[in-house]
């Protein structure tokens, strides 16, 4: 029973804007959208999250759908040290809702 | 500026064995998490806590055995270990886990334990 549903990899070129999609159809009216990245075997790295606005940090900026059933993480500059694996996940209750992730590759 | 930590970040232990392994906070966060990461499964959560002396299943506590006696220490024990219980193990702690709009989970390095 996924929460959330993302592409398994994805590659985007150095400089350019990295999309990741994500799916959480079923999300209720007030679970939040949490995106973090994995780098490497290193601890997951908290980047964004949101309830139901757009947000935009100094990292990356979330694009949440007027329904909330799907949102979208853009790193708009990409970099190298962007390729790691990057978790949509839904935050319900007290427990984080991982799924297996989208493997980004920023190529050069 | 520690952060959180965990030891060791390496066991290799035998079935049957216990084992435990260590997370330490130094921000004082009132929640702390830990979770196994196994191929093609994500971060899977096992317990958490929400203060000292207050624990509760996550969604594979089955193995496990955990305490809370002091704010800053969350062990995680794995009272007769099996093959299956090879993971990487992550700890993790937050200010709370009500999702308000600062609130997040700082995760620590890890410890890789492989059950022969």
């Amino acid at each position: 029973d996924a929460k959330t549903t993302q592409p398994t990899s994805m590659d985007c070129a150095e400089g350019r804007a990295a999309n990741l999609p994500c799916n959480h159809s079923t999300i209720s009216g007030n679970e939040y959208v949490y995106w973090y990245r994995q780098i490497h075997s290193q601890g997951p790295q908290y980047i964004i999250h949101g309830l139901k606005n757009n947000e935009t940090n100094e990292m990356a900026s979330l694009i949440i759908t007027e329904d909330r059933k799907s949102s979208t993480l853009i790193l708009p500059h990409a970099t190298l040290r962007d390729t790691a694996v990057y978790y949509c996940i839904v935050f319900t209750g007290n427990q984080f809702y991982f799924g297996t992730g989208t493997s980004l590759t920023v190529i050069p | 500026d520690a952060g959180i930590t965990q030891s060791p970040r390496y066991k290799i232990t035998e079935t049957g064995r216990q084992v435990t392994l260590m997370c330490h906070q130094t921000w004082s966060h009132s929640y702390m998490f830990w979770y196994r990461q196994d191929l093609g499964h994500g971060l899977r959560l096992i317990y958490y806590s929400a203060a000292a002396d207050i624990t509760d299943k996550g969604e594979v506590p089955d193995g496990y055995v955990v305490s809370r006696s002091k704010t800053e220490n969350f062990p995680l024990t794995l009272e007769s270990a099996t093959r299956s219980q090879t993971s990487v193990y992550f700890c993790a702690s937050s200010e709370s886990a009500v999702a308000h709009s600062t609130d997040t989970q700082y995760f620590g390095p890890g410890t890789r334990l492989t059950v022969l």
